[in-house]
């Protein structure tokens, strides 16, 4: 198994362009997230899916939208990404049956520009 | 909002040495969760406590919780170079399918060799 896994590792974009983060897991899990993770602020919470076909807001919300595509695949878009947009992106899945942790993927590092 | 905050911020130690940290959290949990993070890298998941328990041990960590307090310590026994990494505490609601884990800011832990 893979686990977690996100494309791109890096990216750089220039103010105004619009990108899509893309997250897959193969461990059928239900509940897929997104965060972020900024110098000194540890991980804050984008957006969230509970299941297949659904999602919500998390505590930062502003400027992404989301698709959650099928089970395996969450992906994070940018419509027009701003210099505070700048951070580094974790995706995270979490098994169903009431399991409680959250498995990792690497990460992707974003600098808007 | 942040809703753990660790302490220390850093913390240097020669291996060998325990390595405690402490984390404080806001409002009621449904659970506590340890995670590590080395540089670069995602997070993985340590160890997870219940707001119903009050210590759990797994290999060299140490874990407690005080609910009345609103507090969690995590000890290393015998840190390794390996260790060093940036530590994170996370708590957990209870929402059932709205499951959402609330990071702390973490603590970097360097293990002198």
């Amino acid at each position: 198994n893979a686990g977690v896994t996100q494309t791109p590792k890096f990216q750089v974009l220039k103010t105004g362009q619009s990108m899509t983060l893309q997250c897959a897991q193969d461990m059928n899990h239900n509940s897929m997230y997104w965060y972020r993770q900024d110098p000194g602020m540890g991980l804050r919470l984008i957006y969230y899916s509970a299941s297949e076909g659904t999602t919500d807001k998390g505590e930062v919300p502003n400027g992404y939208n989301v698709s959650r595509l099928n089970k395996r695949e969450f992906s994070l878009r940018l419509e027009s990404a701003a210099p505070s947009q700048t951070s580094v992106y974790f995706c995270a899945s979490r098994p169903p049956g009431g399991g409680q942790t959250q498995y990792f993927g690497p990460g992707t590092r974003l600098t808007v520009l | 909002s942040q809703q753990g905050e660790e302490d220390p911020q850093a913390l240097s130690i020669q291996e060998g040495e325990n390595a405690t940290m402490n984390c404080s959290y806001k409002t009621s949990i449904n659970n506590l969760q340890w995670y590590r993070q080395n540089s670069g890298r995602g997070l993985v998941h340590l160890i997870l406590i219940r707001s119903n328990e009050r210590e759990k041990h797994s290999g060299r960590l140490r874990v407690t919780l005080d609910t009345s307090k609103k507090s969690s310590s995590l000890l290393i026994t015998a840190s390794r170079a390996a260790d060093t990494a940036s530590y994170f505490c996370a708590t957990g609601n209870s929402g059932g399918s709205n499951y959402k884990l609330t990071f702390g800011k973490g603590t970097l832990l360097t293990v002198n060799p």
